[in-house]
């Protein structure tokens, strides 16, 4: 079964610094998205993208947030100045269109802020 | 806006026993989607089982089905035959159909832990 590739895996980070997470969706995909898990929490959605553009974001995605497709194949999430709060898994997914729109997820970045 | 909620923070089952795990939901469209996702201590999000709204039948997957309510807007989880893997975090999720203002994105619920005993 084809899989979303999400690296690193784990990320720590110091408080304030700008931090990148990457993404590889499945090849034909349209629909992209970024979720947040705090450690024993529910799963959160932070941020739509389709066509180029971000359709939906959610409170969590403030002006520190920000998504890019930058070649076609990679998909980032970056946070500018990294907060103690941010420290979470964030979870890549992406669907294709056409009926069935299985969201397939990553395995997840694992992000520390020290 | 819609929500989901699993009121059972913890769950536990005997190997080769029947468990439910209960969802509810709220939300004012008659067109959506329903999915249960597992958690495994490795943090995957792995589907386990999906319902569209407009089917009265219950989705069912192998061990797992689920027993959907539309009226009620309850959607709860059966797993048969529990087995040791099926020890994990499972949360109850939403969807609404895709459409003009619908992205696809997932609203889940807090998650149940499931413990299965030996």
């Amino acid at each position: 079964e084809p899989e979303v590739t999400q690296t690193p895996s784990h990320q720590v980070t110091q408080m304030g610094q700008e931090v990148i997470l990457r993404c590889v969706p499945i090849s034909n995909h349209l629909y992209f998205y970024w979720y947040r898990q705090i450690l024993g929490q529910k799963v959160e959605f932070l941020v739509s993208f389709y066509n180029n553009e971000i359709s939906e974001k959610s409170e969590i995605f403030d002006d520190q947030f920000s998504v890019e497709r930058p070649d076609g194949s990679n998909f980032t999430l970056k946070i500018r100045s990294t907060k103690l709060e941010d420290s979470a898994m964030y979870f890549c997914a992406s669907m294709a269109d056409g009926a069935g729109r299985k969201l397939f997820f990553g395995s997840g970045t694992q992000l520390s802020v020290l | 806006a819609q929500t989901v909620t699993q009121s059972q923070p913890e769950m536990s089952v005997q190997e080769a026993e029947t468990v439910t795990l209960s969802c509810t939901y709220d939300t004012s469209e008659s067109d959506y989607y329903l999915f249960w996702y597992k958690q495994p201590p490795s943090r995957q999000m792995i589907l386990v089982i999906r319902q569209e709204a407009y089917k009265q039948q219950n989705a069912t997957e192998n061990r797992f089905s689920v027993n959907f309510q539309k009226a009620a807007k309850s959607f709860s989880l059966k797993i048969s035959d529990s087995q040791l893997g099926d020890a994990a975090m499972y949360f109850c999720a939403y969807r609404s159909r895709m459409g003009s203002s619908n992205t696809g994105k997932l609203i889940f619920g807090q998650g149940t832990t499931l413990q299965v005993k030996p």
